[in-house]
């Protein structure tokens, strides 16, 4: 039972240049979430998915956009890379979804990026 | 809007010494409560969490902590740590709402010394 695999777990990119993280959960869960790690600021939330078919903008969601490709896949694209997208990113899933949930989201192994 | 507050960002102890980690969040409504950890280079793990009944949760490798409705507190306790607890522990909040969105403090990175 792999849980929630992301891919790649590092990578380097120049400013302007695009890329996609991926996520995939096999637990079948409902939630997707992203979230950035950067030090001292705890995890913020980016973008999330309540459901398949729909996403909504967290917390911090400018410069990136999702795609919620199915009940599995939840990706998380950079448009145009800039320095202060250098973080880690954490992708999570939870069984939770419409009304009260106090079920544990569950959390990938990250991917470090690092924008030049 | 919602927010969590952990003070204690970052702590040394000695092993075998108790561990305190604060966690003060604002909602005045029902919420559910979690404590995250994570060990170096590793994703978050569930440590514990806290939803309705006891206000005092027991979680894995000795964890517990204790939910004060009336100091909107959620703090982490452990009578005697180890070596292998140097991780950072985060405090995350879930208002209930449709979403199951979590609101994360800011981390406390816990340091023991053998």
């Amino acid at each position: 039972n792999a849980g929630v695999t992301q891919t790649p777990k590092f990578q380097v990119l120049k400013t302007g240049q695009s890329m996609t993280l991926q996520c995939a959960q096999d637990m079948n869960h409902n939630s997707m979430y992203w979230y950035r790690q950067d030090p001292g600021m705890g995890l913020r939330l980016i973008y999330y998915s309540a459901s398949e078919g729909t996403t909504d903008k967290g917390e911090v969601p400018n410069g990136y956009n999702v795609s919620r490709l199915n009940k599995r896949e939840f990706s998380l694209r950079l448009e145009s890379a800039a320095p202060s997208q250098t973080s880690v990113y954490f992708c999570a899933s939870s069984e939770g979804t419409g009304g009260y949930s106090n079920q544990p989201q569950h959390f990938g192994d990250g991917t470090r990026l690092s924008i030049l | 809007a919602q927010s969590v507050s952990q003070h204690n960002h970052h702590v040394i102890l000695s092993e075998a010494a108790s561990l305190e980690l604060g966690c003060n969040y604002s909602y005045g409504g029902t919420v559910n409560l979690f404590w995250y950890v994570q060990y170096p280079g590793q994703h978050l793990q569930l440590l514990l969490k806290y939803f309705s009944g006891d206000p005092l949760v027991k979680g894995i490798k000795g964890f517990e902590a204790e939910f004060i409705k009336s100091k909107f507190s959620f703090n982490l306790r452990k009578p005697s740590v180890q070596w292998s607890d140097t991780a950072e522990y985060f405090c995350a909040v879930n208002d209930g709402g449709a979403t199951n969105k979590l609101i994360f403090g800011t981390g406390t990175l816990l340091a023991v010394q053998p």
